[in-house]
């Protein structure tokens, strides 16, 4: 079976770094990928990692380590902007090529 | 501006109506998804289609059906809605390729009573 684990809640202040955690255990893994959802929105995307590493996008960095099934999500300089939903999806290919979502972990920004 | 978009934000139904939602992309995407998002589950994946008339069952598909008559257009249908179909629906597109992004729809919020 397919099992993403990523925390429920953080709390962070404006200007700090946050790092957010996922980790899994899938089969056919075909990379990893990160969603952000503002509350009532659509999630949209903001990373995907396949191989080994970090991968930086702005504010924004990614990393994924396959051998331990983790990755997780940095987020620098926080803006009360990036409060919203960050979602974990893993892809996998069991025939054809699909996401496993994670139950999201909700980043609250205070001032 | 690539764009995804479902015919309604919120919608209200009974019990054993048949209920239809709607997708439409623009982008030209072969594979198109129908998900649910519930609180402390996270979205799960109820039908998946690559191409028109072709469709895959995802994780959650019972009580659900899917028609895509048109590469653009991707319908969920549910035959006789039920309380525990109450939730958030997302649709999402893509194109081939298992690296490829999924772009979604802002999503319909349908309560069955």
């Amino acid at each position: 079976g397919q099992n993403i684990d990523q925390p429920t809640e953080m709390t962070a202040t404006e200007g700090a770094i946050v790092q957010i955690n996922c980790t899994y255990q899938t089969s056919g893994f075909n990379g990893l990928f990160w969603y952000q959802q503002h509350a009532g929105e659509a999630p949209t995307f903001l990373s995907y990692n396949v191989l080994d590493g970090l991968e930086e996008k702005g504010r924004f960095s990614s990393f994924l380590s396959r051998s331990k099934g983790y990755s997780y999500l940095l987020l620098k300089e926080l803006q009360m902007k990036d409060s919203a939903s960050y979602l974990c999806a893993v892809g996998v290919n069991t025939g054809f090529q699909k996401l496993v979502f994670g139950t999201g972990t909700r980043l609250l920004v205070s001032p | 501006d690539v764009k995804v978009t479902q015919s309604s934000r919120y919608l209200v139904k009974r019990t054993g109506e048949k209920v239809f939602l709607e997708c439409v992309q623009d982008m030209d995407h072969e594979n198109m998804f129908w998900y649910r998002q519930d609180p402390g589950l996270g979205l799960r994946l109820i039908y998946f289609s690559y191409d028109v008339k072709m469709k895959e069952k995802g994780d959650i598909p019972e009580g659900y059906s899917v028609s895509r008559e048109k590469k653009e257009r991707f319908s969920l249908i549910l035959e006789s809605a039920s309380t525990n179909q109450t939730s958030m629906y997302l649709c999402a597109s893509n194109s081939g390729g298992g690296g490829n992004e999924q772009f979604f729809g802002p999503g319909t919020r349908l309560t069955v009573l």
